[in-house]
């Protein structure tokens, strides 16, 4: 069974510029879930998709975050513009109806 | 916000020896997880005990759940070195629909 794929893994911008991200989840997996981890902390949640549908964002920056899930399959989350403090890793996750949540390798985001 | 606090924040062992690791919570949960990172990677599920559980097995891991002092301990027994990652407590919250909150984590080094 393939995992859940991220690209790019690695991207250096500079503030105030756009990035975004990509993430396929598991094939079949409904729920997919985009973690933001600041280095030497825990992933935080920014937002939880059920298909193509939103559950959970209210921990998402929504000035300058936003993500989408068009066909309930794989996601993009994009920042426009990119701050300083966005320095960080995007991980994607998913799962079914099982608690056990399935992580990507993530993006580590750098912003200069 | 963070829910569970792991303790130590950094632990570093011989290989054999057994490592403990403590996570506590402030609300209640349906059930509560834990993940291994390694450097650079993404989260991996390890095991997860429901709140009407106390202990659970898998090889070498061993979970507790005291839900009345709202604490876990994980238990890595007969540690090797390629146990060296940082381990993240997660909590999924009661009616939380599956959203889980994770600790700060915690560093296990484990030396050959």
């Amino acid at each position: 069974e393939a995992g859940v794929a991220q690209s790019p893994r690695y991207k250096i911008i500079e503030k105030r510029q756009s990035v975004a991200f990509w993430c396929n989840p598991i094939s079949g997996h409904a729920t997919l879930y985009w973690y933001q981890q600041i280095l030497g902390q825990g992933p935080k949640l920014l937002i939880q998709f059920q298909n193509n549908g939103v559950v959970d964002d209210s921990q998402l920056p929504k000035d300058r975050f936003s993500a989408e899930r068009l066909k309930g399959v794989d996601s993009t989350l994009k920042i426009q513009p990119a701050k300083l403090e966005d320095s960080a890793v995007y991980l994607c996750a998913s799962n079914v109806h099982t608690d056990t949540q399935y992580f990507g390798p993530g993006t580590r985001l750098t912003v200069l | 916000s963070q829910q569970g606090e792991e303790d130590p924040q950094a632990l570093s062992i011989q290989e054999g020896e057994n490592a403990t690791m403590n996570c506590s919570y402030k609300t209640s949960i349906n059930n509560l997880q834990w993940y291994r990172q390694n450097s650079g990677r993404g989260l991996v599920h390890l095991i997860l005990i429901r709140s009407n559980e106390r202990e659970k097995h898998s090889g070498r891991l061993r979970v507790t759940l005291d839900t009345s002092k709202k604490s876990s301990s994980l238990l890595i027994t007969a540690s090797r070195a390629a146990d060296t990652a940082s381990y993240f407590c997660a909590t999924e919250e009661t009616g939380a629909n599956s959203k889980l909150t994770f600790g700060k984590g915690i560093t296990l080094s484990v030396r050959p």
